[in-house]
């Protein structure tokens, strides 16, 4: 089966600066990634999706790339704020299974001010 | 409008007891996922819905859990028998239609807020 690692599991930046995670996943089959981030006591919340046929994508301040050939990818924030702070989780989809996600450990990012 | 909602948000037990988890899908969501988070862990796929069949339960950790869907809408998660290591997060997903084999329509999984359990 399929299998994602993600790293680092914990990461501080100051306020303002960029934020990247990185995940790396097993199965050249999977062709579908989100991310998501869970505020404490919260379900997941998907912030950011890419599709193995896209290398990359952008949404204001979030950006994903993807790389096929090292099935790896990174989750990016830039200009982080307060607010950011959260465990983040990317995950990896199988084509033509039952569309579970199999999801990394987690990173618990922390904005400083 | 409404997403998907979870009962009880916190659970205690005592070690053996039964305990049923709910999960209200959002409307005409077909496609429904039960997964376990613990403690500082991700998130551990346990089964699927389409429908009210669940073609893949391979993540249910032993014959003691098992999981309904009735009406294409409301499932229920119950662990017989309950045991410590039982305890975590557990979280129902929903999603509108999932990509059937090899088809390009993915469809985004969203999720509750959860269910804490606490198997003293």
């Amino acid at each position: 089966g399929e299998n994602v690692e993600q790293h680092p599991s914990t990461l501080s930046v100051q306020e303002g600066d960029s934020a990247v995670i990185k995940c790396t996943y097993s199965d050249s089959a999977s062709n579908y990634f989100p991310w998501y981030k869970q505020e404490l006591g919260k379900g997941p919340q998907l912030i950011i999706d890419i599709r193995s046929n896209v290398g990359e994508k952008k949404d204001q301040r979030i950006a994903v790339t993807l790389n096929k050939t090292a099935k790896h990818f990174s989750l990016h924030i830039t200009e982080t704020q307060p607010e950011d702070s959260a465990v983040y989780f990317c995950a990896a989809r199988l084509t033509g299974t039952a569309s579970k996600l199999t999801f990394g450990t987690g990173t618990r990012l922390q904005v400083t001010l | 409008g409404a997403g998907v909602s979870q009962s009880p948000s916190n659970k205690v037990t005592e070690k053996g007891k039964d305990v049923e988890l709910r999960c209200d899908p959002i409307s005409g969501h077909t496609a429904l996922y039960w997964y376990r988070q613990s403690l500082g862990q991700g998130l551990e796929f346990l089964i699927y819905f389409q429908g009210n069949s669940a073609p893949d339960k391979s993540g249910l950790p032993s014959d003691r859990f098992s999981a309904e869907r009735t009406g294409g809408s409301v499932s229920t998660l119950t662990i017989q028998r309950t045991q410590q290591e039982d305890s975590a997060v557990y979280l129902c997903a929903s999603s509108l239609n999932p990509p059937y084999r090899g088809g390009p329509n993915y469809k985004t999984q969203y999720f509750g807020p959860g269910t804490r359990l606490l198997v003293l």
